[in-house]
């Protein structure tokens, strides 16, 4: 059973269009929530850490929040250089390393 | 640039063979993580080691072994190489097990 659930697997938007991507998780004990950035054949780039439900933090035209079962990435105006995708990870219960979900391949035309 | 650095960038092989991929983590980084990316597949975990310890185990094949040295640097060996093991490895590092992970650029193998 996954851990982690991205949703939606790929998302085209008009630039400008603001939308937001999700992260869901099935187990308890959540230590941390992580958001990166992976171009294509590049390593993902660390974006937000969230440990706590309620958290927000913002980062240019991106915000993630944390609930207790899911977190959101939320994108404002995006541009076509937000193209990417975008995986979450997840750190549970006495793991030692990072989950990590299937991604989001964002495509945002001009 | 992450300060995660990985050597080689682009590495192509027989099957059959071996190679050793290598990964110098981020200065004052103790954890180094190993992962594999294929085309079709996510981010799987490979194996972790904090200050030279082997501390976790991912879906490594037996082919596969790793080590982290006394400098803190980390190799990654593959060997008996398949088709099927053509795929981006990463490495990262973090300051502690269970912080954020930061991650090279990855070593692209093709085993042909």
């Amino acid at each position: 059973e996954d851990q982690v659930t991205q949703s939606p697997e790929a998302l085209r938007l008009q630039e400008g269009e603001s939308s937001s991507l999700n992260c869901s998780y099935t187990v308890s004990g959540l230590r941390g929530l992580f958001w990166y950035r992976q171009d294509p054949g590049k390593g993902p780039e660390f974006l937000f850490t969230l440990y706590s439900a309620g958290e927000e933090k913002e980062k240019e035209r991106l915000k993630a929040t944390l609930t207790k079962k899911e977190s959101f990435l939320h994108i404002t105006a995006p541009k076509p250089e937000d193209s990417a995708t975008y995986l979450c990870a997840v750190l549970l219960g006495s793991a030692r390393q990072l989950t990590f979900g299937s991604g989001t391949q964002l495509t945002v035309l001009p | 640039d992450s300060g995660v650095t990985q050597t080689p960038k682009h590495l192509i092989t027989a099957t059959g063979q071996r190679v050793t991929l290598r990964c110098s983590p981020r200065s004052g980084d103790l954890s180094v993580y190993w992962y594999q990316q294929s085309l079709d597949q996510g981010l799987q975990f490979l194996i972790q080691y904090y200050n030279g310890e082997e501390r976790a185990k991912g879906n490594i094949l037996e082919r596969f072994s790793a080590q982290q040295f006394p400098d803190l640097h980390s190799e990654l060996n593959l060997s008996s190489l398949e088709l099927g093991d053509s795929a981006l490895y990463f490495c990262a590092s973090s300051v502690q097990e269970g912080n954020t992970i930061y991650f090279g650029e990855g070593s692209w193998l093709t085993v042909v």
